[in-house]
């Protein structure tokens, strides 16, 4: 069984501060993966993806992978009430097929104003 | 933008009632997904569809079957409605597996 792993929170982070956000898989055959925002009642929209070691910057947003240690951050910069949500990691693997794109159960952010 | 759009957004039934919630992509992906969301256990996908006519199980098929006759659409079935399907279902596209999936808005289904 492919495992993604989150905090489930609540994590609270003050208004201007930078958030972080950590998610670990199990398995190392995993190729790409995916930060979404979900509010509440709402379907998850994409934030950022990525695919190779190291960070990518997008705005406010980085997402920071280490796949010798299998894990990948998600940090906000800024943080804004608006980003109060919760954040999905989901990841794609290699083979496809049903088990292609699984998530974990989310961390749920708090700004505080 | 690709649009992926559920028929329903919240839709009431009675158990036992054989219940259609459709969804329709407007991108051409040839990956197409439906997910159930409850509180406390994720996101779990139910079933995924990889082209016209072609299917897979996911974690948690019992009790749906799902139907693709054409690329751009994607139904889950609920063939007996039961209690404990009520639940958020969530259907999403994408057009490679490896790549991101985009979510239509969601249908909050409760059976009564």
């Amino acid at each position: 069984q492919k495992e993604v792993e989150q905090n489930s929170g609540p994590l609270s982070v003050p208004e201007g501060a930078i958030a972080s956000l950590n998610c670990t898989y199990s398995d190392r055959g995993s190729q790409s993966f995916f930060w979404y925002r979900q509010y509440s009642g709402k379907s998850p929209e994409l934030i950022m993806f990525i695919y190779s070691n190291g960070d990518k910057e997008d705005g406010r947003f980085t997402a920071q992978l280490n796949k010798a240690s299998q894990y990948v951050s998600l940090l906000i910069r800024d943080s804004q009430p608006s980003d109060s949500a919760t954040y999905l990691c989901a990841l794609t693997y290699s083979g496809g097929g049903a088990d292609g794109l699984t998530f974990g159960k989310g961390t749920h952010l708090i700004i505080q104003p | 933008d690709v649009k992926v759009t559920q028929s329903s957004r919240y839709l009431v039934k009675r158990t036992g009632e054989k219940v259609f919630l459709e969804c329709v992509q407007d991108m051409d992906h040839e990956n197409m997904f439906w997910y159930r969301q409850d509180p406390g256990l994720g996101l779990r996908l139910i079933y995924f569809s990889y082209d016209v006519k072609m299917k897979e199980k996911g974690d948690i098929p019992e009790g749906y079957s799902v139907s693709r006759e054409k690329k751009e659409r994607f139904s889950l079935i609920l063939e007996s409605a039961s209690t404990n399907q009520t639940s958020m279902y969530l259907c999403a596209s994408s057009l490679r597996v490896a790549l991101e999936a985009f979510f239509g808005q969601g249908t909050r289904l409760t059976v009564v």
